[in-house]
């Protein structure tokens, strides 16, 4: 099981890029790299999901070297409501269980 | 389409009690899942069911059960209740076959448990 480590807290001001990268030096050849927002009484939410290279969606963008020992999530522009915890979580398509770390809290100040 | 739905949102029980938690998943899901996060921390998976049977289950004891409807609504019981199972319970339902490793899943809310 792949172990994932990421900063405790970040902050930043709005319109501001964010980078959070995490670290999982272990990652197996068939884990995916998956990133979750979670706001305080929340459920987490699916941000965005990567196996290599670059993904992009309309939310966020997915940095994944070549050797995916780590990844960077990159908030482009963010605003006080980005304010929330974002967790890195790796594993298979047959996994069943989804493995969160403490996230990492990112406050945006205006 | 609906997200999932759980109740209640609170509730205050007494250590050696016995709680319920509900949860309706999302429209076109089949398969639900139960995580515990206490404060300050990431959720912890709890079980999965999938088929009314229980497909996967984390490092919880055996007074955390649960159960899937064919309707694929779910319910969370704990029973003996202890001060340390004082945490958020989240429950998330995804689709089999097209999830894994976190995609496709959908949160709901929660429900903040005290125990006292």
């Amino acid at each position: 099981l792949a172990k994932t480590t990421q900063p405790i807290s970040m902050d930043s001001y709005e319109g501001q890029e964010v980078n959070i990268t995490c670290s999982h030096n272990n990652i197996a050849t068939n884990d995916y790299i998956t990133w979750y927002q979670q706001f305080p009484s929340q459920g987490p939410r699916f941000i965005i999901q990567g196996y290599k290279t670059k993904v992009t969606n309309e939310v966020a963008s997915l940095f994944i070297p070549a050797d995916r020992k780590s990844s960077t999530l990159s908030l482009p522009r963010v605003s006080l409501s980005d304010t929330a915890v974002y967790y890195c979580l790796v594993g298979d398509t047959g996994r069943r269980a989804l493995t969160f770390g403490s996230g990492t809290r990112l406050q945006v100040q205006p | 389409e609906t997200g999932v739905t759980q109740s209640p949102t609170h509730l205050i029980k007494t250590r050696g009690q016995q709680v319920t938690l509900r949860c309706s998943s999302q429209s076109g899901h089949n398969t639900v899942s139960w995580y515990q996060q206490a404060l300050g921390q990431g959720p912890q998976f709890i079980f999965q069911y999938y088929r009314e049977e229980e497909n996967g289950r984390g490092n919880f004891p055996p007074r955390f059960s649960g159960l899937q409807f064919p309707n694929y609504s779910s319910e969370l019981n704990v029973n003996a209740l202890e001060l340390d199972d004082s945490a958020l319970y989240l429950c998330a339902s995804s689709l089999a076959g097209t999830g894994g490793a976190g995609y496709g899943y959908t949160f709901g809310s929660g429900t903040r448990l005290t125990v006292v």
